[in-house]
């Protein structure tokens, strides 16, 4: 079965510090997201990705942070300069929307910002 | 106003019982899609089941149904005869957007319900 894959699965950096989270996205999709899950909250959309450019996003998603699709197969999140309330889960997600409805989860990167 | 409600933080089944975890959505599009996800103590976001705005049949997929209520606007999911690895927050999530077709599907997550199965 197709599946997401996400990398890193943890990265601890240093505040202030650029952090890069990789997505590699099934490969028919067209739709892509990231989500952050804070420990123990619910999971929060960040924003979406389709046809080579930002659909939507969350207030959450300000100008720290960016995505781009740099080489047609990964999907990345960058984190400008990151701040302790960043330590989250990240996950990616993707859907292709044709009748399908699932939203396929990467199994996440654990962000700690120390 | 919370568009995803779970009122239960945490629930408690008996193995080989039945459970079901509430929950209710709020929305004006009149087509949307309703998810749940199961996520393991190991984190990752498991899909169980999905029901469209326009599905006439309650989902069902193997122990899991969905219990979609439209008019009390709730979908609680039903898992029936519980196993210890069911043990894990399940998070109960809503897509809007499909009625133009410009919505760009993304979900929106409920505060989860953590389930636990005792031997």
């Amino acid at each position: 079965e197709p599946e997401v894959t996400q990398t890193p699965s943890h990265q601890v950096t240093q505040m202030g510090q650029e952090v890069i989270l990789r997505c590699v996205p099934i490969s028919n999709h067209l739709y892509f997201y990231w989500y952050r899950q804070i420990l123990g909250q619910k999971v929060e959309f960040l924003v979406s990705f389709y046809n080579n450019e930002i659909s939507e996003k969350s207030e959450i998603f300000d100008d720290q942070f960016s995505v781009e699709r740099p080489d047609g197969s990964n999907f990345t999140l960058k984190i400008r300069s990151t701040k302790l309330e960043d330590s989250a889960m990240y996950f990616c997600a993707t859907t292709w929307i044709d009748g399908v409805y699932e939203q396929y989860f990467g199994p996440g990167t654990r962000l700690t910002v120390t | 106003a919370q568009k995803i409600t779970q009122t239960q933080p945490g629930m408690f089944v008996q193995e080989k019982e039945a459970v079901t975890l509430d929950c209710t959505y709020d929305t004006s599009d009149q087509s949307y899609g309703l998810f749940w996800y199961k996520q393991p103590s190991s984190g990752e976001m498991i899909f169980l089941i999905y029901q469209g705005s326009y599905d006439e049949q309650n989902a069902t997929e193997g122990r899991y149904s969905l219990n979609f209520q439209k008019a009390r606007k709730s979908a609680n999911l039903v898992i029936s005869a519980s196993q210890l690895g069911d043990s894990a927050m399940y998070f109960c999530a809503m897509r809007e957007g499909e009625d133009s077709g410009a919505g760009s599907y993304q979900l929106t997550f409920g505060k989860g319900t953590k389930l636990s199965v005792i031997p």
